[in-house]
């Protein structure tokens, strides 16, 4: 059974930070690029980073660009988002998605990170 | 590419048929997924290539079009059919998603 949980999540006042964690298991890690996609209270999905499955290759939205970086350890099964510089409108629940190929097959149950002072 | 998605909120019936659309702003191929998300849970994966099922989704759940319009079909709605479906293009950097409709009971 494929599972990703999440965590690291919590209440963190602007401007400081937070590394989000995802473990995975139940399917061939490596062989599978992790996303982090986010969703903010009653809003929309909107994707905020991806990383290949050798960890090579990184992908990050331009609202998070240049605070955000994407990043896995492929002999823990595990994908991290370390988040600088948060500002309110971060304040969303984080999902971890993985998938073979550029969907989102699986999804973690998510983890809500408020920025607030 | 943005992508827009209407109605906002559909309203239909139990045993209904529901269709959501779902527009791009260019042309994605057939390079479009459709999830769905109930309250308080993870979005899950029920059509990718604008038409392919995921295995263990009920046929009553079909993907059409290519392109730049795309539509979402459940037919004979069940209760636990009432959720909101986000659509998903993955055919350009960045991905993006539509705002999502919510289908309620009516």
């Amino acid at each position: 059974e494929v599972q990703l949980v999440e965590s690291g999540g919590h209440l963190v006042q602007p401007g400081r930070s937070l590394r989000l964690s995802c473990a995975a298991s139940g399917f061939t890690f490596i062989s599978h690029a992790m996303s982090w996609v986010r969703q903010a209270p009653g809003k929309g999905l909107e994707w905020v980073s991806s990383i290949s499955g050798s960890g090579t290759r990184t992908y990050t939205s331009d609202s998070v660009k240049g605070r955000f970086t994407i990043s896995r350890d492929n002999s823990k099964n595990t994908v991290y988002l370390q988040m600088n510089t948060l500002r309110a409108d971060d304040t969303a629940v984080y999902y971890c998605a993985g998938g073979n190929g550029d969907v989102f097959d699986y999804w973690g149950q998510g983890i809500l990170v408020t920025v607030s002072s | 590419i943005v992508m827009t998605q209407s109605p906002a909120t559909l309203s239909v019936s139990p045993g209904e048929r529901a269709t959501l659309s779902c527009r791009a702003s260019r042309s994605v191929s057939n390079n479009l997924a459709w999830y769905q998300q109930k309250p308080g849970q993870a979005p899950r994966l029920l059509i990718y290539g604008a038409s392919t099922r995921v295995t263990g989704i009920p046929v009553r759940f079909s993907g059409s079009g290519a392109g730049i319009e795309f539509t979402l079909t459940v037919d004979s709605l069940q209760s636990e059919d009432f959720a909101v479906y986000f659509c998903h293009q993955y055919e350009n950097w960045p991905p993006t998603f539509g705002q999502g409709t919510k289908v309620e009971i009516k």
